[in-house]
């Protein structure tokens, strides 16, 4: 595709419920990022793929929250035993290679209630 | 201390002010970004500094890398101007290429 593309835009689901949330990068990025924001924040880091691998996972809040990018293309991050403290819009970026310009996709709004 | 400083937060311009939104960072950084984010949520890349000036249309940004400072300027400002404008800086080191956020800066145009 020609941009960024997150699905869904948005998702509401019930406390302790398993969430997965989509990124597909633009064609031939090799690296991938997810963010978080909360109301008001500015995103904050959660992992950094490379490729296939998770070059820097330091971001993940807890060993709830897990990434992949089996074919480094298209990345899902899965949130396990969701929790209200996890609402937020979860943001993905590619860039094509490490340091260069960043895009961001749309976002997704996840709301846990 | 955040790391990346934002001011000010909030901003309201009368069409065609010129605006200065300005961000100072305490890290080493091998680049700055300003980003635009719309209501909803999708963020668009503005610029991408790692020293100097740049312009696009009415957006003007520079860098002072001594200084550890960033300002982004808009000329002639409109009301579709009006988003949040977020400062993020790429750290120096080789143990991740994560951008840094601001907590962003309010910008509202009012015709």
């Amino acid at each position: 595709g020609a941009g960024v593309s997150q699905t869904p835009s948005n998702k509401v689901t019930e406390k302790g419920k398993y969430v997965e949330l989509r990124c597909d990068p633009i064609s031939g990025h090799t690296a991938l990022y997810w963010y978080r924001q909360s109301l008001g924040q500015g995103p904050e880091f959660l992992i950094y793929f490379q490729g296939t691998g998770a070059a820097d996972d330091s971001g993940l809040p807890n060993d709830r929250f897990f990434a992949v990018r089996p074919e480094g293309s298209v990345s899902t991050l899965k949130i396990q035993r969701t929790e209200r403290g996890d609402s937020a819009v979860y943001l993905c970026a590619s860039s094509l290679l490490v340091n260069t310009e960043a895009f961001f996709g749309q976002g997704t709004r996840l709301t846990v209630v | 201390k955040n790391e990346v400083e934002q001011s000010p937060q909030n901003l309201t311009a009368q069409e065609g002010e010129f605006i200065t939104i300005n961000c100072s960072y305490s890290v080493g950084i091998s680049a700055l970004h300003w980003l635009q984010q719309h209501p909803g949520g999708g963020i668009v890349s503005l610029f991408m500094l790692s020293s100097g000036k740049k312009k696009h249309g009415r957006l003007i940004a520079t860098i002072n890398i001594q200084e550890k400072h960033s300002s982004l300027h808009i000329t002639a400002s409109h009301p579709r101007d009006s988003a949040v404008y977020i400062c993020a800086v790429r750290r120096g080191e080789t143990s991740g290429s994560r951008l840094t956020f601001g907590e962003g800066t309010q910008l509202t145009v009012n015709p």
